[in-house]
């Protein structure tokens, strides 16, 4: 089955930027979608169709996708920022998509 | 208030089946392709299930066709998710999604429920 890939954690000082990769053989065609989620909360819709943002979102918070590759890019990180975050992509093009998440990437702010 | 709010969980034995319901409110329901994500304790989202608009198309990730079943009641702004023939892998809090879809195209999951949580176990 179709996956896709996260690296299982990222550190990043305050106020540096932090990149998170999401690698999938699908991404030249398919959009990638990113999610934030505090420990006991539900996940956060930051970034759609590879570089969008939905309102409400802080321009801090930005993605890119070139390849197989698609990336989070989060400026001037907070503490607040600490989170695990979570790529999400489909397997299939034609009809709805079958979603598939990546395994998450905890981002740690030292 | 535009939320959504999962009920139904709980714990049930293997094979046992169990059926989940999300209400919806503060948002034209019927204008949004709903789905059902999953999460295992300390484990990463899983995609279990969505459903169109009108309720007439519905889509499963592989491991939950043919044992779990989506369905919606638009006229009370209501999800649900039937669950059969459940196994201890089934063992997550399920979140209900909205989807944005515009032009056919994905704008993402961009409201989430608090998640209701199920426990497969004898």
């Amino acid at each position: 089955s179709y996956e896709v890939t996260q690296p299982p954690s990222v550190s990043v000082s305050p106020g540096q930027t932090a990149r998170i990769t999401c690698s999938g053989d699908a991404f030249p065609w398919q959009n990638a979608y990113w999610y934030q989620q505090r420990p006991g909360q539900a996940p956060i819709l930051l970034i759609f169709k590879d570089t969008e943002r939905p309102s409400g979102i802080p321009e801090r918070f930005s993605g890119s996708s070139s390849g197989t590759t698609a990336t989070l890019t989060i400026s001037r990180v907070q503490a607040e920022d600490e989170a695990d975050y979570y790529c999400q992509s489909a397997d299939r093009g034609g009809g709805y998509p079958h979603w598939v998440f990546g395994g998450g990437t905890k981002l740690t702010v030292l | 208030e535009v939320q959504l709010l999962e009920s139904g969980g709980g714990l049930v034995q293997p094979g046992g089946s169990l059926t989940l319901s999300c209400g919806a409110s503060g948002f034209n329901f019927d204008n949004y392709v709903m789905t059902w994500v999953r999460q295992a304790a300390g484990k990463g989202l899983e995609w279990v299930s969505s459903i169109s608009r009108s309720g007439s198309s519905t889509y499963y990730a592989d491991s939950m066709k043919g044992r779990f079943n989506i369905s919606r009641d638009n006229s009370k702004n209501t999800l649900f998710l039937q669950m059969n023939s459940l196994r201890a892998e089934d063992t997550a809090l399920y979140y209900c999604a909205r989807e944005d879809i515009l032009t056919g195209s994905s704008r993402g999951f961009d409201l989430w429920g608090l998640g209701t949580l199920v426990t497969v176990s004898s």
